[in-house]
């Protein structure tokens, strides 16, 4: 059974780094897309954006100047990095695994999410 | 960039209700769409991908359509369980962006 569990800095003053880590287990690391959604309190899913085994990424344009992701293979990790945060970046940060077939991708496995809040 | 449009935001109904949500996108994305749900506190758990394949484990009261831009999930007879959030996301391109979200909620 595939899990995936992830941590990270949950208070965060702005202008500094958000950094979370997933960690998976149970399944293979390679073949996927690894990627990052958030959900701000009260609202809907955003796509962050996603990255493989190999370190080719895809990002969401609105978030792009401020992201990183990296992946370890060796530990089957993957992180996200968003800096200069404000009070706009508060949500639930959650990681997934996309499973891309011949008809279609999708996300099959989720973190539990990690709550990140910005504050002064 | 591709954009899903989710209706309606919203929806009270009772057990044994038939509903439908429906979501369309922006442009062709063939049937690369897929459907969570989300309960409160809960991340998301997929329900079906590719328009209309099902997840192992999802009741046969769900249902799913394509039909150009235009997706729709029905639910034939609610359960209790059921009341939760519907997303759908398109998983055609990059950004691959989610709907605005559905709240099923109980009359």
């Amino acid at each position: 059974q595939v899990q995936l569990q992830q941590w990270g800095a949950g208070l965060l003053k702005p202008s500094e780094t958000l950094s979370l880590t997933c960690a998976v287990y149970g399944g293979s690391f390679s073949g996927f897309y690894w990627t990052w959604v958030r959900q701000p309190p009260g609202k809907g899913l955003e796509w962050i954006g996603e990255i493989n085994d190999s370190g080719s990424t895809n990002y969401n344009p609105s978030l792009k100047s401020r992201v990183a992701m990296s992946v370890d293979p060796s530990k089957n990790q993957f992180s996200l990095n968003l800096n200069s945060v404000t009070a706009a970046d508060t949500a639930v940060y959650y990681c997934a695994r996309l499973d891309v077939e011949s008809n279609g991708a999708h996300l099959d496995y989720w973190g539990q999410g990690t709550l990140v809040t910005v504050s002064s | 960039d591709i954009q899903m449009t989710q209706s309606p935001s919203s929806l009270s109904a009772s057990v044994g209700d038939r509903v439908t949500i429906t979501c369309r996108s922006s442009h062709s994305i063939s049937t690369h769409l897929n459907w969570y749900q989300q309960k409160p506190g809960k991340a998301p758990k997929l329900l079906i991908y590719a328009a209309s394949s099902f997840r192992g484990g999802v009741p046969s009261r769900f249902s799913a359509t394509a039909s150009g831009t235009d997706f729709t999930l029905t639910i034939s007879s609610l359960q209790p369980e059921d009341f939760a959030t519907y997303y759908c996301q398109q998983t055609y391109s990059s950004p691959r962006a989610f709907g605005q979200g559905t709240k099923l909620e109980i009359k």
